[in-house]
């Protein structure tokens, strides 16, 4: 079955580290994007990509980066990681161009940086 | 900008009541208007969507009718059960050319004791 993976799913990193977390879709969407999760805001919009070498900042990109290399994967890099950055971060992918496109999400990454 | 409003939460209900929660927006243009369901541990997973006025969305008993007058997506189940224990989340979806670009409400977490 096709499926988003996310990895890892659990991560603490120190303050000023570099930290990468994975997300793999099987599905050949086009579209992914990375979302945190935060109490008492929802899911806010890091960064997306609407295909190969096409990124976009979204609501709360400050701090991260993505590219997009092939169609399979959206890695999120979080340059140098803060304790603002404790979160739980969901990736998550569609197709076509349709604004009533569902998404599919993968399961999260809660990372917490001390 | 596009925002959610969801109802505060958390909603804690006896199994076989009747359920409400409130969802409005604000939006430019005319959106698509999804509830995505979160249960522990698990990422997000597509409730019910609707796509245009007076559409309604139905899925698993839960439904809800996009009201463009009062600019809301209410969700409602007329008897709920201890497995619908969850994060309930509305979100919108803009058309044009920012399709798949999603705008979360804050969620809503519904509990249901036997």
């Amino acid at each position: 079955d096709a499926e988003i993976t996310q990895s890892p799913r659990h991560k603490i990193t120190e303050t000023g580290r570099q930290v990468t977390l994975a997300c793999h879709q099987t599905w050949n969407h086009n579209n992914m994007f990375w979302y945190r999760q935060d109490l008492g805001h929802g899911l806010r919009l890091i960064h997306y990509s609407y295909g190969v070498q096409d990124t976009n900042k979204g609501e709360v990109s400050d701090g991260y980066s993505v590219s997009r290399s092939n169609t399979e994967d959206l890695p999120l890099t979080l340059e140098s990681a803060a304790s603002s950055q404790t979160s739980v971060y969901f990736c998550a992918s569609s197709n076509g161009q349709l604004m009533n496109t569902e998404a599919f999400f993968g399961q999260g990454t809660r990372l917490t940086v001390v | 900008g596009d925002s959610v409003t969801q109802m505060e939460g958390p909603v804690t209900l006896s199994e076989e009541a009747f359920l409400t929660i409130n969802c409005t927006y604000t939006a430019t243009g005319y959106p698509s208007l999804f509830w995505y369901v979160q249960y522990p541990g698990e990422g997000l997973q597509l409730l019910l969507k609707a796509t245009k006025a007076d559409d309604k969305g139905s899925n698993k008993g839960f439904e809800a009718t996009y009201r463009k007058e009062t600019t809301s997506f209410h969700l409602e189940k007329g008897s709920v059960q201890v497995s619908d224990s969850a994060v309930y989340f509305c979100a919108l979806g803009p058309g044009g050319t920012s399709y798949g670009k999603l705008t979360f409400g804050q969620g809503t977490i519904l509990t249901v004791h036997p």
